[in-house]
């Protein structure tokens, strides 16, 4: 069955710290992956979409890259306002999109 | 732009009573679907539509129903509730699965007693 895992769970992070948040996924026939950014109380909201091993997106702080396994979102010299929950997912079939369990980070002042 | 918006925001039910969590999306897509987000469990879709008059379960269809009369809307019933059913409840919406990303509703938080 298909399966996407995050790590960490959780993550707390000065500001200015640089990290890595890691989504590996094992399906059949990627068809894509995307990242979301949830806020407390607030519906996901979407980040990016990667489709091939060796690309990679940017946004502001962020960086997603991808591999045949897994994709890394990249967060650099991060400040209090990227405090948020971090998801990645796949799709499945026609319809669903898998979804990891997020990655809850923290950025402390 | 409205997007995506879920109606009501927080809801308390008793075992066995009934309701409908409304979504109604203005982007004119025709993919709609409904997950609902566990702790631990991540987002797991209930139903989803290709269309209006046309839907299918996902992976935790049972005690929920759905119907599409239209393409703005997609309600989403619970039949007759149990503890089992708190959770948060998010509708999305896109034009084309696989290919766009998801457009997610801010969510209902349930809490059946």
């Amino acid at each position: 069955e298909d399966q996407v895992t995050q790590s960490p769970e959780a993550l707390r992070l000065q500001e200015g710290e640089s990290s890595s948040l890691n989504c590996s996924y094992t399906v059949s026939g990627l068809r894509g992956l995307f990242w979301y950014r949830q806020d407390p109380g607030k519906g996901p909201e979407f980040l990016f979409t990667l489709y091939s091993a060796g690309e990679e997106k940017e946004k502001e702080r962020l960086k997603a890259t991808l591999t045949k396994k897994e994709s890394f979102l990249h967060i650099t010299a991060p400040k209090p306002e990227d405090s948020a929950t971090y998801l990645c997912a796949v799709p499945q079939g026609a319809q669903k999109l898998v979804f990891g369990q997020g990655t809850r980070l923290t950025i402390n002042p | 732009n409205a997007g995506v918006t879920q109606t009501p925001k927080f809801q308390v039910l008793k075992t066995g009573q009934s309701m409908t969590l409304q979504c109604a999306q203005d982007m004119n897509h025709e993919y709609m679907s409904w997950y609902r987000q566990d702790p631990g469990m991540g987002l797991r879709l209930i139903h989803y539509s290709v269309g209006a008059g046309i839907t299918d379960q996902g992976e935790v269809p049972n005690g929920y129903n759905v119907s599409r009369s239209t393409t703005e809307d997609f309600p989403l019933r619970l039949l007759s509730a149990a503890p089992s059913q708190t959770s948060v409840y998010f509708c999305a919406s896109n034009d084309r699965f696989g290919d766009s990303p998801l457009h997610f509703g801010n969510g209902t938080r349930l809490t059946v007693t």
